[in-house]
């Protein structure tokens, strides 16, 4: 079973507005970690922000936020302000602490529109 | 400070033959995972390695191996290489092998082609 659903493959911003890319995870294990990356089109991937299954407020790194909705098992990914540069793909990813594994999802292509 | 690096950035090779890619993690970090990228799709987890003990694996076959060496920098072995090898392959470093140490970073890949 699919662990990481990434439901939009791609999305469109204007430059300047913000964005939400979306990420919902299935897992049975109490104590989890939540991930996000950027890969751009170089190919290096890059952290950008982490959420605990027990950290009490949503994280947040500069110009992202996660949006971390325990129950409904989602953790999506805010962007405010796009800038040109936030055009790549972007990959939710999850580890459960019982197994010493990331899993990613099928990722979502943003592109930034000036 | 430097950053995981990873060796060689491109390589060639034919099917049926064997090959080795390296991975140094950021100072400091202790554990090391490997992972393979089909072009269009998501990361997928091979191999962790935490304190040079392997600590977790993924669904591949037994034609991938990896170890991890006292310096914590790590290599992985892929046997009797297919087409379906082909891929971009990423080394990521983190501080430790759980939560929340498991914040990790990501080298620049090593593209594999095999002919």
């Amino acid at each position: 079973a699919q662990k990481i659903t990434q439901t939009q493959p791609g999305m469109f911003v204007q430059e300047k507005e913000a964005v939400t890319l979306d990420c919902t995870y299935d897992t049975s294990d109490p104590s989890y970690g939540l991930f996000w990356y950027k890969q751009p089109s170089s190919g290096e991937m890059i952290f950008l922000i982490y959420q605990g299954s027990y950290d009490q407020q949503n994280a947040t790194e500069g110009r992202y936020s996660l949006n971390f909705q325990k129950a409904r098992k989602s953790a999506n990914l805010v962007i405010s302000a796009s800038q040109l540069g936030d055009s790549a793909m972007y990959f939710c990813a999850m580890m459960e602490t019982s197994y010493d594994k990331v899993i990613f999802g099928p990722g979502t292509s943003l592109s930034v529109i000036p | 400070d430097a950053g995981v690096t990873q060796s060689p950035t491109h390589l060639i090779k034919t099917r049926g033959q064997q090959v080795t890619l390296r991975c140094s993690p950021i100072s400091g970090h202790k554990s090391v995972s490997w992972y393979q990228q089909v072009l269009g799709q998501g990361p997928q987890f091979i191999f962790q390695y935490y304190e040079k003990e392997e600590r977790g694996r993924g669904n591949f076959p037994d034609r991938f191996s990896a170890r991890q060496f006292p310096n914590y920098s790590s290599e992985l072995n892929v046997n009797a290489l297919l087409l379906g090898d082909s891929a971009l392959y990423l080394c990521a470093s983190s501080l430790g092998s759980g939560l929340p140490d498991h914040e990790q970073y990501f080298g620049p890949g090593t593209r594999l082609t095999v002919t």
